[in-house]
Formats: structure tokens, sequence, C-alpha cells
């Protein structure tokens, strides 16, 4: 049961154009929502996050839009740089008892074009 | 000076071995995840420990047991290693319950295990 769902396996964007990269869920209990991204052999790390009771965030080039009523989310880069070649993650939490549990999507690899 | 490292980073073994893989935070969180990304490239949480205790525990063969001996290690014991077993496993760290609340779960680089 993919309750995060990636469905762009892979992005290729120009350098200096705009990356939109999609994510959709299904489980109406999430109420906040994460983006990680990962570079080869390292683990994720954090990029930006969102919370239910907003529909958008902005941290530098990077933006995340939340659509509740259609449960989707997407992340935007721009302008696109090389060093954003990486595979990005979709999480989603909702909290378990008190507890945290985030779920994560299959992953988006963008490759940045020079 | 890794924030969260996990040793070994690799590891091949054949079927029916029980192997262990060890992850360290210098964070000074108090809650920390074993995840796996398995063939598909799903990252699924297995088990997370706050303050040495099991608060998180997903349906996971008993094959698997994690230890905390103490808040800035988490331990993770696999015995009888089976083919599925194969995946990178992923240590993380987070201050408080709220790892995704937050907004960060501090991961480590990943131990690749392959089961022969």
């Amino acid at each position: 049961d993919q309750q995060v769902k990636q469905n762009s396996p892979s992005l290729s964007v120009q350098e200096g154009r705009i990356s939109i990269l999609n994510c959709d869920y299904t489980n109406s209990m999430f109420d906040y929502f994460l983006w990680y991204k990962k570079y080869p052999a390292e683990g994720p790390t954090f990029l930006i996050s969102i919370s239910s009771i907003k529909d958008k965030n902005e941290d530098g080039r990077f933006t995340v839009f939340l659509n509740k009523s259609a449960k989707h989310l997407s992340l935007h880069i721009v302008p696109s740089q090389p060093g954003d070649s990486a595979v990005y993650f979709c999480a989603a939490s909702a909290r378990d008892f008190g507890n945290e549990k985030l779920t994560f999507g299959t992953g988006t690899r963008l490759t940045i074009i020079p | 000076d890794t924030a969260v490292s996990q040793t070994p980073k690799y590891l091949v073994t054949q079927m029916g071995n029980d192997k262990s893989i060890k992850c360290e935070q210098n964070l000074g969180h108090d809650t920390m995840y074993w995840y796996k990304q398995d063939s598909k490239k799903f990252l699924k949480i297995m088990f997370s420990y706050n303050n040495k205790e099991l608060i998180i525990n997903e349906t996971v063969p008993n094959r698997f047991s994690p230890k905390s001996p103490d808040k800035a290690h988490l331990n993770l014991h696999i015995n009888s290693l089976e083919l599925g077993d194969s995946a990178v496993y992923f240590c993380a760290s987070s201050q408080g319950r709220a790892g995704g609340r937050t907004g960060e779960l501090f991961f480590g680089e990943g131990s690749r295990l392959t089961v022969l």
C-alpha cells in the first residue's frame, strides 16, 4: 500500500530553468510534508517542509506547494543548478499515538543539464 | 566528525548467517530510527527508539532485533539472514519523537547489505 507516490522516477532539466518535482499521497491523516535530497552513497538530507495548514513554503530557490484537496504537493527549484542533481524523496508524516512516522515516496532522480 | 555514522557501510554475507549493523549519533538527539530501502527504492521505517525505549515497531520479522544501549547508539541485529533482507539500511536520529514534525531526520550514509 503505497501511501506516498512519486510517479516520475527521473527528470532532466536545463541549468537555469525551473525544476518541478511532484508527489501524491493517499492518507488523509498526513498533516506534515517534507522533501529530502539524496546524493549517491550518502543518506538523505532534509530540504524543506510544509504543514497542512499552509499551501506554500519558500526557502531560497526551493518552494513547496501543497494542494490538500488534490492530495498533491510539488517542489519547485528555481533556478536549477548542477549541484541540484540528486534523488529527491517526498515524505509525509502523521501522528501515531504521539509518535511520528515518516512515510517516504520512492524518489525522483533529478538531473540538471549544464 | 560525522553526525550519524553507521558501520559497516558494506556487508556481503551468506544466507542463514547472523549479522549486526551499528549506528552512533553525536548530535545529542534522543530519538533514533532504522529505515530500510529495498530494491524498489521504498524507504520504510522499521524501528524507532526514544531514550532507549522502543516507540515504533513496524511489521518486521522478529529475526530483526534492534538494541539501544544508550540514546546515542542504536544497533540492528539480524538473525538467519534471507535473500530478501538484501537492502540498504539507514540509521537516522532526531530531537524528540517528532522527527518529521520538526522537519529534520538526520540520516547516516547507509549500510548496504547483500545476502548471497
